[in-house]
């Protein structure tokens, strides 16, 4: 089945620091990849589309300058938090849809944790 | 009010309960329908998918969907300890690459 790998797992960075996290299509190439963003005991929330070889549209009330969005290939799309503050310690997770498949297949997840 | 309302729980049931989740929305535009199961610190499984109103069944699981009341449910028979996660609904307008709404998670326990 369709598989999307996440890495790291989990990050501890310091305050002012940037993190790249990275999401790959293992068995399919994926045109569109989603980013989300979790806390504790809510929902996933959507942060941005990412398009193969174009600019990732941002939901509103995202700051595409602080989540920089890079898919440079159809089985990789990469997102960077930049100068990252506590409050965006969050679990990060991307999402793609196999063509001709149902749903969508989502990472395992990275969990940032700012200090 | 939110366009996806699920109860948060937790819901806890002996091993071998039936368990029932539901959702309820207010887009009448949404079509697809999705179940997925999340446990602690893991990214979301997909378990069901349906379109539009109707059951689909796959092994101990079944979801339903009643767009008319715009109500949707996943049944979870023979219920084991390992069933014990958080179960996400989502849903969207369209089969392609629309974004998905999802509730906010109902935590299941299973008691052996």
């Amino acid at each position: 089945g369709a598989v999307v790998s996440q890495h790291p797992s989990w990050v501890i960075c310091k305050s002012g620091t940037s993190v790249k996290i990275e999401c790959r299509s293992l068995d399919f190439q994926a045109t569109t990849m989603f980013w989300y963003r979790q806390f504790p005991k809510q929902s996933l929330m959507l942060m941005a589309t990412s398009n193969e070889g174009s600019k990732a549209t941002y939901e509103q009330g995202v700051e595409k300058d602080k989540f920089l969005i890079n898919h440079a290939s159809l089985t990789l799309s990469t997102l960077t938090v930049t100068s990252a503050h506590p409050e965006d310690s969050s679990f990060y997770i991307c999402s793609a849809r196999p063509s001709g498949g149902y749903g969508y297949t989502f990472g395992s997840g990275t969990r940032l944790t700012v200090v | 009010q939110k366009e996806v309302e699920q109860d948060p729980g937790p819901l806890s049931v002996p091993e071998g309960a039936i368990v029932s989740l539901n959702c309820t929305y207010s887009n009448s535009a949404f079509q697809y329908f999705m179940w997925y199961r999340q446990y602690s610190r893991k990214g979301p499984e997909l378990l069901m998918y349906t379109y539009s109103s109707g059951n689909k069944e796959d092994g101990r699981f079944t979801a339903q969907v009643d767009k008319s009341s715009k109500y949707i449910s996943l049944f979870i028979r023979d219920s084991q300890p390992s069933d014990s996660a958080t179960y996400l609904c989502a849903m969207s307008a369209g089969s392609g690459y629309s974004t998905l709404t999802f509730g906010k998670g109902t935590m299941l326990l299973v008691s052996p």
